[in-house]
C-alpha cells in the first residue's frame, strides 16, 4: 500500500518555541492531507487539513504546507504550549476513500 | 456531539479465543474503519467498509474479519487470537467522498495471553 514517512519520531521543545513535523509520500493521486493529534488515552482528532489545490493553510498557531511536486507536507506549530504535548499523525487519502497514516511524532513541550 | 463508541477500553483474551470488538457511530456515516496502533508503526488499516454489508481489506487483514450488518455498527473479529495481535485497536467513521474528516473512538487495548 501507500507509504507515508513521518519525521521526527520524537520532538522536544521549550514552551514558546516552534515545532515542525514533516511527511513525505509517493502516491501522486492523493489530494487530501489531514493532520491528527492524539492525547493520552484518547483516539486521534483532526486538527487541520489541506487539499491539493492549496499550498498553505493556517489556523491560529497551527499551519500546514503542501508541496505536491516534491510530495511532502509539513505541520508547523508556533508559540508551543504544554497542552500541545501529544502524538501527531500526518495522513493522506489513497485508493477508495481510505486514509493512510504516518508513524507518528511524539511532541513534548516543556514549561 | 459526534460520537464513535468502542465497546471495551481494555480486553484480556487467551490464545485461540474468538474475539469480537464492537464499534458504533451515531453520525450516519457511510464509511467505517478498523485500525491497529503499535509503537513506531503508526496506525495501520485492517479493514474498512463503505456501506452496509460491504468491506474492503486494508494493509494488514490477515487473522481478522469484519461484519457490518447495520450502518451504525462495525465489528472486528479475531478468528483465533494470537499473542502478536496484542495491540491498541481504533475504530473510525467518516462521510463518503474521500476528503472528509475521520472521527475516532477511544480505542480498545487488547492483550492476548
Amino acid at each position: 500500500g501507500e507509504n507515508v514517512e513521518q519525521h521526527p519520531s520524537t520532538l522536544s521543545v521549550q514552551e514558546g518555541d516552534s515545532a515542525v513535523i514533516k511527511c513525505t509520500y509517493s502516491d501522486s493521486a492523493s489530494n487530501y492531507f489531514p493532520w491528527y493529534k492524539q492525547e493520552l488515552g484518547k483516539g486521534p482528532q483532526l486538527i487541520i487539513d489541506i487539499r491539493s489545490n492549496v499550498g498553505e493553510k493556517k489556523d491560529q498557531r497551527i499551519a500546514v504546507t503542501l508541496n505536491k511536486t516534491a510530495k511532502h507536507f509539513s505541520l508547523h506549530i508556533t508559540e508551543t504550549q504544554p497542552e500541545d504535548s501529544a502524538v501527531y499523525f500526518c495522513s493522506l487519502n489513497t485508493g477508495f476513500q481510505k486514509l493512510v497514516f504516518g508513524t507518528g511524532t511524539r511532541l513534548l513541550v516543556s514549561p | 456531539d459526534v460520537k464513535v463508541t468502542q465497546s471495551s477500553r481494555y480486553l484480556v483474551k487467551r490464545t485461540g479465543e474468538k474475539v469480537f470488538l464492537e464499534c458504533v457511530q451515531d453520525m450516519d456515516h457511510e464509511n467505517m474503519f478498523w485500525y491497529r496502533q503499535d509503537p513506531g508503526l503508526g496506525l495501520r488499516l485492517i479493514y474498512f467498509s463503505y456501506d452496509v454489508k460491504m468491506k474492503e481489506k486494508g494493509d494488514i487483514p490477515e487473522g481478522y474479519s469484519v461484519s457490518r450488518e447495520k450502518k451504525e455498527r462495525f465489528s472486528l473479529i479475531l478468528e483465533s487470537a494470537s499473542t502478536n495481535q496484542t495491540s491498541m485497536y481504533l475504530c473510525a467513521s467518516s462521510l463518503s467522498g474521500g476528503r472528509t474528516e475521520a472521527f475516532f473512538g477511544q480505542g480498545t487495548r487488547l492483550t492476548v495471553v
